[in-house]
């Protein structure tokens, strides 16, 4: 069965510090990719999606996501998170053979210390 | 304002009793799901419904059910077969079923 891998559960960092988190997933065909963003409190929202084209995809608040197709990976970044990125991140895959069904990871909860 | 709404916000209910979430959005999509939310687990869909008339189920969907009688609402049964039934629900909502999908604010229910 198709499935995501987040691969930190909790990361914390002081302002201005870059942020990388990983997503793998596991399914090798066509794939959509996205990130969501929890705030404390708030709706999950979109951060940024992929449907095709530019591997490197720009989101909101200064995210950035880059796919690499060969290592089936989706990882999200920022050059330098600010206090107000404190929340809760989900990476989520589908694809046409599961009917557009959105797998999601486990979650990665993100501490920015001010 | 366009966009998903649940209700109620926070729900309790008995153990052995049935109770039923709403979900209503006006952004006319057509597809619409369910996700239930537990710490450390990210978010695991229940139902789905492509179009209205028609669900499938998801993973987890023993001890649930739902109904699409209209495009604009999409309401879950939590069942008194669900055996571990406290947890945060959300329902969210895409135009196609391949596309981006909103979220709505979420129940948190608790069985007491």
């Amino acid at each position: 069965a198709q499935s995501v891998s987040q691969h930190n559960h909790h990361v914390i960092l002081s302002e201005a510090a870059s942020l990388e988190l990983g997503c793998n997933y596991s399914y090798g065909g066509t794939v959509n990719l996205f990130w969501y963003v929890q705030y404390p409190g708030q709706h999950l929202q979109l951060l940024l999606k992929y449907f095709s084209g530019d591997p490197l995809v720009k989101g909101i608040k200064g995210f950035e996501a880059e796919f690499i197709k060969s290592k089936f990976s989706f990882n999200l970044r920022k050059p330098s998170v600010q206090w107000s990125d404190t929340a809760e991140y989900f990476c989520a895959v589908n694809n046409g053979n599961q009917g557009g069904k959105l797998i999601f990871g486990q979650g990665t909860e993100l501490s920015v210390k001010p | 304002d366009g966009g998903i709404t649940q209700s109620p916000k926070y729900l309790f209910r008995k153990e052995g009793q049935n109770v039923t979430l709403s979900c209503e959005q006006n952004l006319n999509h057509d597809a619409m799901y369910w996700y239930r939310q537990d710490p450390g687990q990210g978010l695991r869909l229940i139902y789905y419904s492509q179009i209205v008339n028609d669900f499938q189920k998801g993973d987890i969907a023993e001890g649930y059910s739902v109904s699409r009688e209209k495009k604009e609402s999409f309401p879950l049964t939590v069942t008194s077969a669900q055996k571990n039934p406290t947890a945060f629900y959300l329902c969210a909502s895409s135009r196609t079923i391949e596309g981006e999908q909103f979220f709505g604010p979420g129940t948190r229910l608790t069985v007491l």
